[in-house]
């Protein structure tokens, strides 16, 4: 069993819908990134959290860490919102550890 | 405006030709992290540096060497490399507990 889990693995939604991925990790963990990769390959960090929620935009990321689970959300999404988006976790390692990611495609 | 600048981005080669990634970065950060991504397996760490002079194995660091002479730079070489290693490779900025910072990638494909 992976230690960092996502679901869906893909994700089709119409433009305007509001869209949950979900994340679920089996370590303690000290903080936790959810990372978004464009079409082309690019990766840009969108939250890093340890507690609580954080919103950026239409983004909005909540962790739960008694329940060890986090959630991305997209408000009123959009099709420039389509890419592959991966949570990653820091625990007792000094490294991250990844999930596979959720591929997301908004339609118009 | 912080930067992680990789070169080359996109790179067709030999087997056993050396070959070096080159990555930059101009927002003073202690450590840096080498990635690979194939598809299914996500991304997975081959080498890491703490500051400079310091380094140390990820998951896969098989057929991989890198060096940490100064703070900004951190390349990341391939002595002899094998198709096994083509791959989209990301240099990354930023302590685990802290924001990442991601080049744009480099595509790597050894024949």
């Amino acid at each position: 069993k992976n230690e960092v889990e996502q679901s869906p693995q893909n994700l089709t939604a119409q433009e305007g819908e509001f869209i949950t991925i979900n994340c679920s990790y089996s370590v303690g963990i000290s903080a936790l990134h959810w990372l978004q990769q464009h079409p082309g390959g690019g990766i840009v960090s969108l939250f890093m959290l340890s507690s609580g929620k954080k919103k950026h935009g239409r983004l909005i990321a909540t962790i739960n860490i008694q329940e060890k689970h986090s959630s991305l959300h997209i408000t009123a999404s959009h099709p420039r919102d389509s890419a592959v988006y991966i949570c990653a976790v820091y625990g007792w390692s000094d490294k991250l550890i990844f999930g596979t990611g959720t591929r997301l495609q908004v339609f118009p | 405006e912080a930067q992680v600048t990789q070169n080359p981005r996109y790179l067709i080669t030999v087997t056993g030709k050396k070959l070096t990634v080159t990555c930059s970065q101009n927002m003073n950060h202690e450590y840096m992290s080498w990635y690979r991504q194939d598809p299914g397996l996500g991304l997975r760490q081959i080498y890491y540096s703490m500051n400079v002079e310091v380094t140390d194995k990820g998951d896969v660091p098989e057929g991989y060497k890198v060096s940490r002479k100064e703070k900004r730079n951190f390349p990341l070489i391939l002595e002899s490399p094998s198709p096994n290693q083509t791959s989209l490779y990301f240099c990354v900025t930023g302590a685990p507990d802290q924001p990442q910072h991601f080049g744009d990638g480099t595509r790597l494909s050894i024949l």
